[in-house]
């Protein structure tokens, strides 16, 4: 009964690859995010969708691109990836009842 | 622009020590307020929030925040720490006219020593 999931949970992989990272909630939440966590531990919101459609981008590369197929879903595309790119990307949804973030497990990226 | 200072990059304690972790935020509007922990290897989760009322809440584990506007702080404090507690800990805004957005603080680390 995981609230909000995450898939893979580790991601290594090459520079110039394209990958993806897959969530998923099943609270009913209206509202999903991806956010970037560097070796430093800051957390940087990337992106916000709102019932499908894209509400926040916080100037991130356009190599990053979100995709909502629905209101329980928000998939992250990275093209041509980084060095820079590697950190944990972390996916998580929001209650318009209580206004909380509920964030999922984490994926760790590394890119060599 | 919103944004949150953590003045603790890493506070170590001895267990049964008691905790302040600091935390100041910049808007002139209303706002609400998080704290959220990292567990080692773990999601964030949610400690406390404030959104309104008494400017003193209590969060799960023992944990309580102090909203002082005139200061625009918004501290963690936690009377009797243990070394369960070690973790990072987040402090985070949102603007209530922009609700969806979440501001978060560059975390403290800490450590506790058994």
């Amino acid at each position: 009964d995981t609230a909000v999931s995450q898939t893979p949970k580790y991601l290594v992989t090459q520079m110039g690859n394209d990958k993806s990272i897959k969530c998923e909630q099943n609270l009913g939440h209206d509202t999903m995010y991806w956010y970037k966590q560097d070796s430093k531990k800051f957390l940087k919101i990337m992106f916000s969708y709102n019932n499908k459609e894209l509400i926040i981008n916080e100037t991130v590369p356009n190599r990053f691109s979100p995709k909502s197929p629905d209101k329980a879903h928000l998939n992250l595309h990275i093209n041509s990836l980084e060095l820079g790119d590697s950190a944990v990307y972390f996916c998580a949804s929001r209650s318009g009842a209580t206004d909380t973030q509920y964030f999922g497990p984490g994926t760790r990226l590394t890119v060599l | 622009a919103q944004s949150v200072s953590q003045h603790n990059h890493h506070v170590i304690l001895s267990e049964a020590a008691s905790l302040e972790l600091g935390c100041n935020y910049s808007y002139g509007g209303t706002v609400n307020l998080f704290w959220y922990v990292q567990y080692p290897g773990q999601h964030l989760q949610l400690l406390l929030k404030y959104f309104s009322g008494d400017p003193l809440v209590k969060g799960i584990k023992g944990f309580e925040a102090e909203f002082i506007k005139s200061k625009f702080s918004f501290n963690l404090r936690k009377p009797s720490v243990q070394w369960s507690d070690t973790a990072e800990y987040f402090c985070a805004v949102n603007a209530r006219s922009s609700a969806s957005k979440i501001i978060f603080g560059s975390g403290t680390r800490l450590s506790i020593r058994p």
